[in-house]
């Protein structure tokens, strides 16, 4: 249903490094730049990364962003229980359907 | 500091009219693209399309052309997202959201708080 492929869940303890991972095609990700969104629930998303790496200020660099190919990453190391939350990623889609697509979102549970 | 404040939650029919609004502060309102993102509940967000309240121009996802309609008030800094007969599937919370758009770079840097609209008969 949605364009860009994120796993529904990534779990890890405090402390630890996780990474989520958003899969999609030449004719977005693979020609567009990555932007990555975090929700916590009821409220709005806010954006973690864009342009693929850079951080919005105010972003700790503790979040990272990379993208190689039709493959974007998110890294988030020295995980808090505060970052257990709904992570999306987003890009332009070229195609015929010309528009943003964003992925299924990933749930971060910090055990 | 960038504010988009939303308008509030609506209960409305299937059949009836809507338009919710987003007011823009703290910056230059006609500069920058403002957009609209969809999340139906316990979903993923879903982009509607933007629009660039310095001349009007409206781009659309094509999954929602002809659904709705995006305008924007530059004299109030006011953008607007409107229906003219919902259905039940609209049901969602709409996000507001400033938008830089430049050739292939699309991202949301400054949300609004979201409005919840609820059409049930």
């Amino acid at each position: 249903q949605f364009v860009l492929t994120q796993p529904p869940s990534v779990s890890a303890a405090p402390g630890q490094r996780v990474t989520i991972s958003c899969s999609g095609s030449s004719s977005n990700i693979g020609n567009s730049y990555v932007s990555w969104y975090q929700q916590f629930p009821g409220t709005a998303p806010k954006l973690l990364i864009y342009d693929n790496h850079k951080r919005p200020s105010g972003i700790p660099d503790r979040f990272s962003g990379s993208k190689s190919g039709t493959s974007a990453t998110l890294v988030i190391t020295g995980l808090q229980t505060g970052d257990e939350a709904d992570y999306y990623c987003g890009t332009w889609d070229g195609s015929l359907s010309a528009s943003v697509v964003f992925g299924g979102g990933t749930k971060l549970t910090v055990l | 500091d960038v504010q988009l404040v939303q308008s509030g939650a609506e209960v409305k029919k299937p059949g009836e009219s809507l338009k919710i609004s987003c007011k823009a502060s703290g910056y230059s309102f006609n500069l920058y693209w403002v957009g609209w993102v969809r999340q139906m509940p316990g979903k993923g967000l879903e982009w509607m399309g933007i629009i660039y309240p310095g001349d009007s121009d409206t781009r659309y996802n094509p999954s929602f052309q002809g659904q709705v309609t995006i305008s924007a008030d530059k004299s109030i800094n006011t953008a607007y997202l409107q229906w003219s007969r919902l259905k039940a599937s609209d049901s969602a919370i709409y996000y507001c959201v400033r938008t830089y758009s430049f050739s292939s770079v699309y991202y949301f840097d400054f949300w609004g708080q979201g409005a919840l609209v609820t059409v049930s008969s």
